[in-house]
């Protein structure tokens, strides 16, 4: 069965570090996006990509970076990990178009210390 | 950013109540609506996508109804089960999807 998968699922890491959160898709989606999820703001975009060598930033970007080099994977780097960017990150993926639904990952708990 | 709200933040009721829920967004520039079910601990799954106004869609006791030129939405569950306890969220769409907070439901027996 297709899914999509990302790892680690939980992750601590100190402030200032780099990290990387890999999401990885066998649906074959051209459209992967990454959320955050914080108290009282519920689902926030940080990037997403309609297809390879494609990323677009989305409302709360700043201090993350993505790459699409393949359909599969869209990796989310945090350059400088600050203690704001403590949350919990939600992949995504969806068929191209915007009138598709999204498949989310399990998501990924980053404590930054 | 588009503003997406939803209508109430919580809401408690019991088992075998039916209840509504109210998305609104923006009116203009519109593709479409999605409405998700976010159970705690796990991640949100797709209940609806909808694009044109009027649309009205059905899946076992829960629906949704769609007012593109007013710029709202409904999801209804009729006759609500503890299992239906969850998080309900909306997001409208013209471009990438825009979130609203979500409306927290709890059915108690």
């Amino acid at each position: 069965d297709a899914e999509i998968t990302q790892s680690p699922r939980h992750k601590i890491t100190e402030t200032g570090r780099q990290v990387t959160l890999a999401c990885h898709q066998t649906w074959n989606h051209n459209n992967m996006f990454w959320y955050r999820q914080d108290l009282g703001h519920g689902l926030r975009l940080i990037h997403y990509s309609y297809g390879v060598h494609d990323t677009n930033k989305g409302e709360v970007s700043d201090g993350y970076s993505v790459s699409r080099s393949n359909t599969e994977d869209l990796p989310l780097t945090l350059e400088s990990a600050a203690s704001s960017q403590t949350s919990v990150y939600f992949c995504a993926s969806s068929e191209s178009g915007r009138s598709y639904e999204q498949y989310f990952g399990p998501g990924t708990r980053l404590t930054v210390t | 950013i588009l503003n997406v709200e939803q209508s109430p933040q919580s809401l408690h009721v019991q088992e075998g109540d039916s209840t509504n829920f109210t998305c609104s967004f923006p009116s203009s520039n519109f593709y479409a609506l999605h409405w998700y079910r976010w159970e705690t601990a796990k991640s949100p799954e797709a209940l609806f996508v909808m694009t044109l106004n009027g649309d009205e869609k059905k899946k076992g006791r829960i629906s949704a109804t769609l007012n593109t030129k007013e710029g709202y939405s409904y999801l209804y569950i009729k006759g609500s089960q503890p299992e239906d306890s969850a998080t309900y969220l909306c997001a409208f769409t013209s471009g990438a999807l825009n979130f609203g907070k979500g409306t927290s439901l709890l059915v108690t027996p």
